[in-house]
């Protein structure tokens, strides 16, 4: 199965940084949907994006679907300690029967 | 609260044995999935299932099996015949409403970490 290629795969940054990450893709997806996964937890919903073009924003997490349908990106503005966690995204192709595919993940580190 | 339970959390299990993970939503959702995650790696896709009575296999269905009797309850079996059941499984599902969007918005369930002695 196809797996996005996501970056970058880790980020140690200060308190109060803004954090950019990115996924891409040889497919075009129809879907992206971005995730946060906390330690033993399962993935948590934080924005989908439906069409090319589209941004669209989350309290401060701002994501974006690339112009190509192959990209997408995710921005946290102004970080704080509860950001820690790592981020997934996930696309969508609508004739592979509704499967989604899933990036590698970018771990974030928050220090206060 | 609508979601998606799992149990349980933390399951143990000897070489040889079949175990079985229980996955309940009660979001309504027609499509469910299971997913396996391994550290370093993005989640692959074991099984998914779009209607009550029907299935497809994933990526890496080999040495597991599913049913879906009922549309709240997707469980998922891992059989004596998978090499490396060792991981985390998370099951999730998505709406298959009228709204566009809640169709292709994907929800998961708190995981179920399992681990062969």
């Amino acid at each position: 199965g196809q797996q996005l290629n996501q970056s970058p795969q880790s980020m140690f940054i200060q308190e109060g940084e803004d954090v950019s990450m990115n996924c891409t893709s040889s497919s075009i997806f129809n879907t992206w949907l971005w995730y946060k996964q906390e330690p033993g937890e399962g993935p948590v919903l934080l924005i989908a994006l439906y069409k090319a073009g589209e941004l669209t924003s989350n309290g401060r997490l701002t994501a974006q679907f690339g112009i190509t349908r192959k990209d997408s990106f995710l921005n946290i503005s102004a970080s704080i300690p509860s950001d820690v966690g790592i981020y997934f995204c996930a696309g969508q192709v609508y004739y592979t029967g509704n499967q989604f595919y899933f990036g590698t993940g970018t771990s974030l580190t928050v220090i206060p | 609260d609508g979601g998606i339970t799992q149990s349980p959390k933390y399951l143990f299990r000897k070489e040889g044995q079949n175990v079985t993970l229980s996955c309940e939503q009660n979001l309504n959702h027609d499509a469910m999935y299971w997913y396996r995650q391994d550290p370093g790696q993005g989640l692959r896709l074991i099984y998914y299932s779009q209607i009550v009575n029907d299935f497809q296999k994933g990526d890496i269905a080999e040495g597991y099996s599913v049913s879906r009797e009922k549309k709240e309850s997707f469980p998922l079996t891992v059989t004596s015949a998978q090499k490396n059941p060792t991981a985390f499984y998370l099951c999730a599902s998505r709406g298959t409403s009228g709204r566009a969007k809640s169709y292709n918005e994907q929800f998961f369930g708190p995981g179920t970490r399992l681990t062969v002695l």
